[in-house]
């Protein structure tokens, strides 16, 4: 069964601009979380997608945004790129509840000039 | 919300001896804990998770013990071996409310030979 993939892998944008990064979850899995990791903050939840609906969002601002589509494949959008965007954005699937296994993707490294 | 502590931020320990990680958690109805090992430049994978419901949790060298009261959990690593060295990740959620997870902010583990 192949993992969960995301694209791109790198990413350099400038401020102010916006960037949309794409997820692909395992087959069958319906939940979809995107995460934030940066080297002091650790990983930060961004939000969970489950059957294109979000399900739950962590305490980021409007500017993040995400979606989820009819074959659990996710995005997430990042609009007027600050400096302090730059980090690790992991995603991650699972079947559907929170005590089913999350896998993670490999990441997209997002560097804001 | 829920916010989880974790330390040391990072442990250095000689090949064979054992490895303590401890986190604590602040919301009471959190009820689920995983663990996950973070390898340099991969992605974090699920290592051990313990529910509420359960005082501790066993996999051969790894074991993670929960106490509901004191509001904290840790994760020990018997006879330590080089391969076990990684930044390892507590999280803690609220089961069947989907998935948001709150994560430590990560031990850096070194094991040396």
């Amino acid at each position: 069964k192949a993992g969960v993939t995301q694209t791109p892998r790198y990413l350099i944008k400038t401020r102010g601009q916006q960037v949309t990064l794409s997820c692909s979850p395992i087959s069958g899995h319906r939940s979809v979380s995107w995460y934030q990791q940066t080297p002091g903050q650790g990983l930060q939840f961004l939000f969970e997608y489950f059957s294109e609906t979000q399900r739950n969002k962590g305490n980021f601002p409007g500017r993040f945004s995400g979606r989820q589509f009819s074959n659990s494949r996710s995005e997430m959008n990042v609009s007027t790129l600050e400096l302090g965007d730059s980090a690790l954005y992991l995603c991650a699937s699972s079947l559907a509840s929170s005590t089913d296994t999350q896998y993670f993707g490999p990441g997209t490294r997002l560097t804001v000039l | 919300g829920e916010n989880v502590e974790q330390h040391p931020s990072t442990l250095s320990v000689q090949e064979g001896d054992s490895a303590v990680i401890k986190c604590t958690y602040s919301d009471s109805a959190s009820n689920y804990f995983p663990w996950y090992k973070q390898e340099l430049g991969k992605r974090p994978q699920l290592i051990i998770d313990i529910r509420s419901n359960v005082g501790e949790k066993k996999d051969q060298r790894i074991a993670v013990t929960l106490n509901k009261t004191a509001k904290h959990f840790s994760l020990h690593i018997t006879e330590t071996q080089p391969e076990d060295s990684a930044v390892y990740f507590c999280a803690a959620s609220i089961q069947f409310t989907g998935n948001q997870f709150y994560f430590g902010t990560g031990t850096s583990l070194t094991v040396i030979p």
